[in-house]
């Protein structure tokens, strides 16, 4: 079985501060690793994905990922965050092959104070 | 190209009665996945149809069910509505098996209210 823990439920940043927003998965065999962003009354998107390879992985809207085998954990970064990547993110897993389907985090609001 | 298209958008109905939500893929997707949204819950996984046959299911009881027509359309079904099955309910299509490496991309959503 594959799981996902997103540490923190809420996260709010200063304009143009950077950001991290951590996510820890657990899965017995490879996996493959997903964020996505949901707008308000909007379904979810998906920003960046690992499946393989480089284990520094960027996406759309400035945002990058890095992948750390050892720590289990998928934590998205950006340098300077915009009043527009105020969301909800999601952090999910797919672990072997894909079999068990995706799995999603609880998600984090991240809310970008002026 | 067009998005993952559901509808209706919102419904309200009342407890007992039955609901059947609808998803049309992405133009040449053959997977498509059902989620439920819940602010407690989160993001759960309804089921997964490709090519017209279900290929997965999450843990949901048999009042949730669906099925996928030989366009790649999709439909699911509750039935004897709990207040409980209020959700926001996603609907997500990928080429592939959703998740593996295939991406899902996801629709806007429809809002089940339950009273």
């Amino acid at each position: 079985a594959q799981s996902v823990t997103q540490l923190d439920s809420q996260v709010p940043v200063f304009e143009e501060a950077p950001v991290e927003l951590r996510c820890n998965y657990s899965s017995s065999v490879s996996v493959y690793l997903f964020w996505y962003v949901q707008y308000p009354n909007q379904g979810l998107q998906l920003l960046l994905k690992y499946l393989s390879g480089s284990t520094l992985v960027k996406g759309i809207n400035g945002f990058e990922a890095e992948f750390n085998k050892s720590q289990t954990s998928f934590h998205l970064r950006k340098p300077s965050v915009h009043i527009s990547d105020t969301a909800e993110y999601f952090c999910s897993v797919s672990a072997g092959g894909g079999a068990d389907g995706l799995t999603f985090g609880k998600g984090t609001h991240l809310i970008i104070q002026p | 190209k067009a998005g993952v298209t559901q509808t209706p958008r919102y419904l309200i109905k009342t407890r007992g009665q039955q609901v059947t939500l609808s998803c049309s893929p992405i133009s040449g997707h053959r997977s498509v996945s059902w989620y439920q949204q819940t602010p407690g819950q989160g993001l759960q996984f309804l089921f997964e149809y490709f090519s017209e046959t279900q290929r997965n299911k999450g843990n949901f009881p048999g009042r949730f069910s669906g099925r996928q027509f030989s366009n790649s359309r999709s439909e699911m079904n509750v039935s004897t509505l709990e207040l409980g099955d209020s959700a926001l309910y996603l609907c997500a299509s990928s080429l592939d098996r959703g998740g593996a490496n295939s991406p899902l991309h996801f629709g806007n959503g429809t809002r089940l209210t339950v009273t």
